[in-house]
């Protein structure tokens, strides 16, 4: 099994630049969570989506985050534009279950993206 | 929403010293409880979980901890570490029924050799 997958691994951009990441969830997983992890905040949940459908995005900063997940197998989180206090490391994470079945909650983390923005 | 606590941010230790670490928890209901590991630049990993039966979970690399229901607590314990055990430590929760994890702010421990 490949795990999560995470493209770029590092991302060095100019603010106000248009920002993707993407994430390739583990195969068969039906949940995917993306987090952003910084010194100052810790780890904090953005978006997650069961199903390839949004439940909760109320970590989502600001208009300028979005996320989509076309399909089962991958999702975008795309910054527009891109300020400073944007760079953080941001990790997508899937997991098979819906919260329901106990044993499948468990959160399997990709690499992350490590974004700067200067 | 579920919250988490942990205490003593940094901890320092040297080599064959025990390690605990405190998580806190407030939530009323079921509860689903997680530690993750994070090797310094890599990704977090999974270090042991608890769903339900057997309060006292072994996990990898000779880690366990204890859910103690009435104190809200799911405390990690090794009672050996090593040098490669130099990691940041993240207790998480999520309430049964809803899969939006909660995470701690995290231990940064570094083992002296």
């Amino acid at each position: 099994d490949a795990g999560v997958i995470q493209s770029p691994r590092h991302e060095v951009t100019e603010m106000g630049q248009e920002v993707t990441l993407r994430c390739k969830p583990i195969s068969g997983h039906n949940s995917l969570f993306w987090y952003r992890q910084t010194m100052m905040r810790g780890l904090e949940l953005l978006i997650y989506f069961n199903n390839n459908v949004p439940i909760d995005d109320s970590g989502m900063p600001e208009d300028r985050f979005s996320a989509k997940m076309p399909n089962a197998s991958f999702s975008t989180l795309k910054i527009q534009p891109s300020e400073p206090r944007d760079s953080a490391v941001y990790f997508c994470a899937s997991s098979f279950g819906a919260g329901l079945a106990g044993d499948t909650d468990t959160q399997y983390f990709g690499p992350g993206t490590r974004l700067t923005v200067l | 929403a579920q919250s988490v606590s942990q205490h003593n941010h940094h901890v320092i230790l040297s080599e064959a010293a025990s390690l605990e670490l405190g998580c806190n928890y407030s939530y009323g209901g079921t509860v689903n409880l997680f530690w993750y590991v994070q090797y310094p630049g890599q990704h977090l990993q999974l270090l042991l979980k608890y769903f339900s039966g057997d309060p006292l979970v072994k996990g990898i690399k000779g880690f366990e901890a204890e859910f103690i229901k009435s104190k809200f607590s799911f405390n990690l314990r090794k009672p050996s570490v090593q040098w490669s055990d130099t990691a940041e430590y993240f207790c998480a929760v999520n309430a049964r029924g809803n899969n939006r994890l909660a995470f701690g702010k995290g231990n940064q421990v570094v083992v002296i050799p």
